[in-house]
């Protein structure tokens, strides 16, 4: 595709309920990374994917996060039982290869927990 | 990652050149100087990297002085467009996490 895409733009849901984001990423681009930054705050990572596998999890903050990949494609990144802490843009983002060449980024989904 | 310092703001007129400096007195020398932007309400927009030599894109020129020390983000006509945050990242090209600072934030006026 053109760009890295993210569905939904904007998400506003319940505190204690389920949500799921997700990222389709260029075309090709075998790497696959989610980050979340918060209102006026620079990128925190929460994890990356080389194909279907993620290699790194450190950064998710803690069990309620969990994300999947499948066939080197579409990812689907879930936040169970959602607190308003959790608000905030979660931007995804590929490359053709983890870590070698440049990430580029969609546009994020915007997720408000009331 | 070797830490970045930027200027926390700069103006600029529209249709002049902006000048954004960077300094990483730290840098080791297998890292990269890479430059984001992010405009207000969307994702980072990857603009241009260099380990050494100066580059130029469709976007804008990167200049990196010898010792590696400090570079410049040149945008070389400047449109309302713009206007946004710019990012610069000093990172091992292997690394796969970005890692964003203060960044500055560049206003251009007409």
């Amino acid at each position: 595709g053109a760009g890295v895409s993210q569905s939904p733009s904007n998400k506003v849901t319940e505190k204690g309920k389920d949500v799921e984001l997700r990222c389709d990423p260029i075309s090709g681009h075998t790497a696959l990374y989610w980050y979340r930054q918060r209102l006026g705050q620079g990128l925190e990572f929460l994890i990356y994917f080389q194909g279907n596998s993620a290699p790194d999890k450190s950064g998710l903050p803690s069990d309620r996060f969990s994300a999947e990949r499948t066939g080197e494609s579409v990812s689907t990144l879930t936040i169970q039982r959602t607190q308003q802490e959790d608000s905030a843009v979660y931007l995804c983002a590929s490359s053709r290869v983890a870590g070698v060449e440049t990430q580029y980024f969609g546009p994020g989904t915007r997720l408000l927990v009331l | 990652d070797a830490k970045t310092t930027q200027p926390p703001s700069m103006d600029c007129a529209e249709g002049r050149a902006a000048n954004l400096p960077c300094n990483h007195s730290t840098i080791s020398g297998n890292e990269y100087v890479y430059w984001y932007r992010q405009i207000h309400s969307q994702g980072p927009q990857y603009i241009i990297h260099g380990l050494k030599n100066n580059e130029t894109n469709e976007m804008a020129s990167l200049i990196i002085t010898e010792d590696r020390k400090s570079s410049t983000l040149i945008l070389p006509h400047a449109t309302l467009r713009d206007t946004a945050v710019y990012y610069c990242i000093v990172r091992v090209k292997a690394g796969n996490m970005l890692t964003f600072g203060g960044g500055t934030r560049l206003m251009v006026k007409p």
